[in-house]
């Protein structure tokens, strides 16, 4: 059965600090993963990965896909406190049934 | 421009009625997509609308169903509420269809809506 596992599940740093959160899964037919943002709202799309090695950046973010080892990372560098959140990871195959992740909260402390 | 926007924003029904969500894409966005989240299942896609078309569609029973107007707002209706129904909808659009498309979603504030 297809399944996504994020972890941690929750992670608290301090402000500055670089974090990377792991995301694995188990997909038959992979189109491609997605990474979210989720506050007190609506998530906020993040980036989407469909191919290995290339790395996709936006300001402190950035996101790397490895499709022969079945994992994604998502790095956030100089923390700070308005990155609190929790970030869920979605992969989609080409069935379209997607998966999620339970999410792993982030708690970033002045 | 005016965001997703999503109506009601929370509801509170009884088991065995059914209710009608409303979504409002971004303006010149005709690709709409429906999300289910709960603490316990995380989120889970529905379905996606294109051009009035379901175009994808998630592991979710037949009580759950939508549809797309030729103004591309979308509506989403659950008959038969049960307990577990309760939950956050989202609804996201995008200009391209297809969750695999480079397109950025974007997402509405979401209907909470409650089952009582």
């Amino acid at each position: 059965e297809d399944k996504v596992v994020q972890s941690p599940l929750s992670l608290v740093v301090h402000e500055g600090d670089t974090v990377t959160l792991n995301c694995s899964y188990e997909v038959t037919n992979f189109r491609s993963l997605l990474w979210y943002k989720q506050e007190k709202k609506a998530p906020t799309f993040l980036f989407m990965l469909t191919s290995s090695g290339i790395e996709k950046k936006s300001g402190r973010l950035s996101s790397i896909l490895d499709k022969k080892e079945l994992f994604s990372i998502l790095n956030i560098t100089a923390t700070q406190t308005g990155d609190s959140a929790v970030y869920l990871c979605a992969v989609e195959p080409y069935n379209n049934d997607m998966r999620f992740g339970a999410g792993t909260r982030l708690t970033v402390k002045p | 421009k005016a965001g997703v926007t999503q109506t009601p924003r929370y509801l509170i029904k009884t088991r065995g009625q059914q209710v009608t969500l409303s979504c409002s894409p971004i303006s010149g966005h005709r690709s709409v997509s429906w999300y289910q989240q709960t603490p316990g299942q995380g989120l889970q896609f529905l379905f996606e609308y294109f051009s009035e078309t379901q175009r994808n569609k998630g592991n979710f029973p037949g009580r759950f169903s939508g549809r797309q107007f030729s103004n591309s707002r979308s509506e989403m209706n659950v008959s038969t509420l049960e307990l577990g129904d309760s939950a956050l909808y989202l609804c996201a659009s995008s200009l391209e269809p297809g969750l695999a498309s480079t397109d950025t979603q974007y997402f509405g504030p979401g209907t909470r809506l409650t089952v009582l």
